[in-house]
């Protein structure tokens, strides 16, 4: 079945370093792809999302692009911040054949950002 | 900014007991979802619903839950008789439309089965 793979945490960065998490995926066919972050204490919200190959999304600095060829969502920011500190998830979207659209996560990655 | 609210935020219930979680969706959102995470584990899907019935469940979704929009506002997930391993963060979500459209999450209710 469709899955998805991230790096696992904890990952703790000082303020300014250079952010990258990795997320691969399986799916059959060419699912969308997210990634949902949870601060502390609060649900989970979409921070951005692509829907096909090459596209890149961007949201708060943040960004990463489809790549079909490698099966691979990468979540990179150039400059982290303090209050970049959150839980990170992964995760695709599949639809069945009635319709019916799910997303599919990842377990999470801590991101930690120190001053 | 619209949002969807579930209630409550914490839940401590013994074993065999039923409990009801509920979940207020965005007002003009259609797609209702219910996702959970048990501690440690990745967010798995247990059921989607739309138009007053169930769109799709997963394996976990066992005969123990069941869901229901009692009203036009609120989507409650019931677990009949809960059991140590029903432990875990549960999460509502929200879509407007299927096709496309953005799940928006709620904070979640942290579950504890003693």
């Amino acid at each position: 079945g469709d899955s998805v793979t991230q790096m696992e945490g904890p990952v703790t960065l000082s303020e300014e370093a250079f952010l990258t998490i990795n997320c691969t995926y399986t799916a059959t066919g060419y699912p969308s792809l997210f990634w949902y972050v949870q601060y502390p204490g609060e649900g989970l919200q979409l921070l951005l999302k692509a829907t096909k190959a090459d596209d890149k999304g961007s949201n708060k600095g943040f960004e990463a692009t489809y790549r079909k060829e490698t099966t691979s969502f990468h979540l990179e920011k150039g400059s982290v911040q303090v209050s970049d500190s959150a839980v990170y998830f992964c995760a695709l979207r599949t639809r069945n054949q009635g319709g019916s659209e799910k997303l599919v996560f990842g377990k999470g990655t801590k991101l930690t950002v120190n001053p | 900014e619209p949002e969807v609210t579930q209630t409550p935020s914490h839940q401590v219930t013994q074993m065999g007991q039923e409990v009801i979680l509920r979940c207020v969706p965005i007002s003009n959102h259609l797609y209702f979802y219910w996702y959970r995470q048990i501690l440690g584990q990745k967010v798995e899907f247990l059921v989607s619903f739309y138009n007053n019935e169930i769109s799709e469940k997963s394996e976990i979704f066992d005969d123990q839950f069941s869901v229901e929009r009692p009203d036009g506002s609120n989507f409650t997930l019931k677990i009949r008789s809960t059991k140590l391993e029903d432990s875990a963060m549960y999460f509502c979500a929200s879509s407007r439309l299927a096709g496309g459209e953005t799940q928006y999450f709620g904070p979640g209710t942290r579950l504890l089965v003693l």
